[in-house]
């Protein structure tokens, strides 16, 4: 039973590239959601979906797309990789609901240079 | 614009010494607040959700308490395995129902 698996765990890139982070989960939840975690700023909800084919922006959606064209996967793209997008990846699933409780992946560690 | 604030932002304890994590929030109409636990290089964790003031969870040393203000987690006869940080979160009216997390606590225990 995986839960919530992202790919990839670890990522360097160069400013200016583009990249994808894939979040796939098999508890056949409804909502996912993408957040970034920055020392001393805590999580923040850069983009979510309620449902396979929608969309909508979080607290920081600025630089980011995503993209859930199946129920089970939940894309986040990086149109134009800058050092300030570095940080910490999680992406969540639940069941319905936004105030149940969501189910977090380990991560994807991505550098910007 | 809701506010979730946790104190201490980190605790030291010896093995067996209890003592509480704070969570205190300012929101407009608090639908839910949630306790996650976070170990390095993982995910957050899943501990308890409290809906309304009074409301108390316990699992194993935890014990997660509401208030209409803030929330405790208390942490009894702790061992180093609970080493990790602890996250708190609400979800609000304001927010679409969406998450607002605090900065959290990392908890050491030493043996």
């Amino acid at each position: 039973n995986a839960g919530v698996t992202q790919t990839p765990k670890f990522r360097v890139l160069k400013t200016g590239q583009s990249m994808t982070l894939l979040c796939a989960q098999d508890m056949n939840h409804e909502y996912m959601y993408w957040y970034r975690q920055d020392p001393g700023m805590g999580l923040r909800l850069i983009h979510y979906s309620v449902g396979e084919g929608t969309t909508a922006k979080g607290e920081v959606p600025d630089g980011y797309n995503v993209s859930r064209l199946k129920k089970q996967n939940f894309l986040l793209g990086l149109e134009s990789a800058a050092p300030s997008q570095t940080s910490v990846y999680f992406c969540a699933s639940s069941l319905r609901q936004g105030w149940q409780p969501q189910h977090f992946g380990d991560g994807t560690r991505l550098s910007i240079l | 614009e809701d506010q979730v604030t946790q104190s201490p932002e980190a605790l030291r304890l010896q093995e067996g010494e209890s003592s509480s994590l704070n969570c205190s929030y300012t929101v407009s109409g608090l639908r839910g607040l949630f306790w996650y636990r976070q170990d390095p290089g993982k995910g957050p964790e899943f501990l308890f959700t409290l809906y309304s003031a009074g409301e108390e969870k316990e699992k194993e040393r935890l014990k997660a308490t509401l208030t209409k203000k803030e929330s405790f987690l208390h942490i009894t006869a702790p061992k180093p395995e609970d080493s990790a940080t602890y996250l708190c979160a609400v979800v609000t009216n304001n927010a679409g129902n969406m998450l607002t997390f605090g900065g959290g606590t990392r908890l050491m225990v030493k043996p």
